[in-house]
């Protein structure tokens, strides 16, 4: 069975500084991953999905790294902002199988 | 586009109620999923729909039905609910699913938040 790992569960950064955010899974057989945000109280906002075949993914102060071989995907946000405090998660879809496994989160706050 | 909707946001029930919860895409896409959220436990698929007219178990299906109305709706119902329920219900979608492509990126509903007394 596919396990997700995020850690640390939480973290707190001062505001401008980089955070990088770390995803392990045990399964390295996946078509893609992809990274969320979660705002308390809301629904999940997709923010990069990146394929297997793919080393990284851009958006924005938004960059989303893939090494498929050892099981590890790295989240990084620029310059981070106050708006930027949420939860993060990661998914990974595995071959033959048409669901997402999810990893607990990375609870982040950014200090002003 | 609305995306993803889910009615209602709110639901409070006694133990032995019974409801449906609603969700409906506008995105076009071919599958449909529902999870829970719970503290400490993460996000856990309860049922989805790959196509209209197709549903399978997840990881967590005992206590609840489902139904794949038409492409754009899929609903959740609790028979008898029970206080193990409450938590946060989370509708998602794809387009489909397709090997390297975006069509497999997910988009979610804002949640329902049960309460079961």
């Amino acid at each position: 069975k596919q396990e997700v790992t995020q850690i640390p569960a939480a973290l707190s950064v001062p505001e401008g500084e980089n955070l990088v955010l770390n995803c392990s899974f045990t399964d390295s057989a996946i078509y893609n991953l992809q990274w969320f945000r979660q705002d308390p109280g809301k629904g999940l906002t997709s923010l990069l999905l990146i394929q297997s075949s793919q080393r990284e993914q851009t958006s924005g102060r938004l960059n989303a790294s893939l090494d498929k071989s050892s099981g590890r995907s790295t989240l990084y946000i620029a310059a981070s902002q106050p708006g930027d405090s949420a939860t993060y998660l990661c998914a990974v879809r595995e071959y033959g199988n048409n669901r997402l496994a999810f990893g607990k989160g990375n609870q982040v706050v950014v200090i002003p | 586009n609305a995306g993803v909707t889910q009615t209602p946001k709110f639901q409070v029930l006694k133990t032995g109620q019974s409801m449906t919860l609603q969700c409906a895409q506008d995105m076009n896409h071919n599958s449909m999923y529902w999870y829970r959220q719970d503290p400490g436990m993460g996000l856990r698929l309860i049922y989805y729909s790959a196509s209209e007219g197709t549903t399978d178990k997840g990881e967590v299906p005992n206590g609840y039905n489902v139904s794949r109305l038409n492409k754009r709706e899929f609903s959740l119902r609790l028979e008898s609910a029970a206080p193990s329920q409450t938590s946060v219900y989370f509708c998602a979608s794809t387009k489909g699913f397709v090997s390297g492509s975006s069509y497999n990126e997910q988009f979610f509903g804002p949640g329902t938040r049960l309460t079961v007394l």
